[in-house]
């Protein structure tokens, strides 16, 4: 099966803070993403990336910066947390048909 | 225009009730892929089917059922005899041909509700 795991399941941060969300897959992927998911607004794509070293931004990326330095790992970084950050993360990988596999999932909180 | 409407915001029924929730898509590729995954209360995002635009095979797999219909641009969602553990959230989702790296059009979901 593939596993896809979030370094965190719950987070607290202060406004200001640099906030580090890691995501890693077992199963060799090239593409990973990374979602937002907001009550009435559904999943919004932050940034993905195709490959090491490679990203590219998806429909929000204000605010956030992405890493791959391996093909297992892919960040993604609020640079100054602000409030309106506070949502639930997802990370997914995708397989070679397409199929996203997701992780649990990062509820942040920006206080 | 890309796009995924899943326009039941949330269905309640009562279990062993059968249940369709409704998804219909626009796009202008001829090829593309379709998808349907649940969100359980506990979070997590799993993956339930994919179907290709050149497939129009109803498909079964136990209670869960999907219509894919072209001609009406819709890939709908049957529960059998629901039972509350399907309670969850269902999202359905287009990865178009002319995207590259398989990003994923999402429609708003459908919350579905179970009593027992």
């Amino acid at each position: 099966d593939v596993k896809v795991t979030q370094s965190s399941r719950y987070l607290v941060k202060r406004t200001g803070e640099k906030v580090f969300l890691e995501c890693v897959q077992d199963m060799d992927h090239e593409n990973m993403f990374w979602y937002r998911q907001d009550p009435g607004l559904g999943l919004r794509l932050i940034y993905f990336s195709y490959d090491v070293k490679m990203k590219e931004k998806g429909d929000i990326p204000e605010g956030y910066s992405v890493s791959r330095e391996k093909k297992e790992r892919f960040s993604l970084i609020l640079e100054s947390a602000s409030t309106n950050q506070t949502s639930m993360y997802l990370c997914a990988s995708i397989g070679q048909g397409g199929e996203a596999f997701f992780g649990q999932g990062t509820r942040l909180t920006v206080v | 225009a890309q796009k995924v409407t899943q326009a039941q915001t949330e269905i309640s029924v009562v279990e062993k009730e059968d249940v369709t929730l409704d998804c219909v898509y626009e796009t202008r590729d001829t090829t593309y892929y379709l998808f349907w995954y649940k969100q359980p209360p506990s979070g997590e995002l799993v993956f339930l089917i994919r179907r290709n635009s050149f497939d129009e095979q109803n498909e079964i797999s136990g209670r869960y059922s999907w219509n894919f219909q072209k001609s009406t641009s819709s890939f709908n969602f049957t529960i059998t005899a629901s039972q509350v553990v399907d309670s969850a959230v269902y999202f359905c989702a287009l990865s178009p041909g002319g995207y590259s790296n398989y990003q994923l059009i999402w429609g708003a979901g459908t919350k579905l509700i179970i009593k027992p």
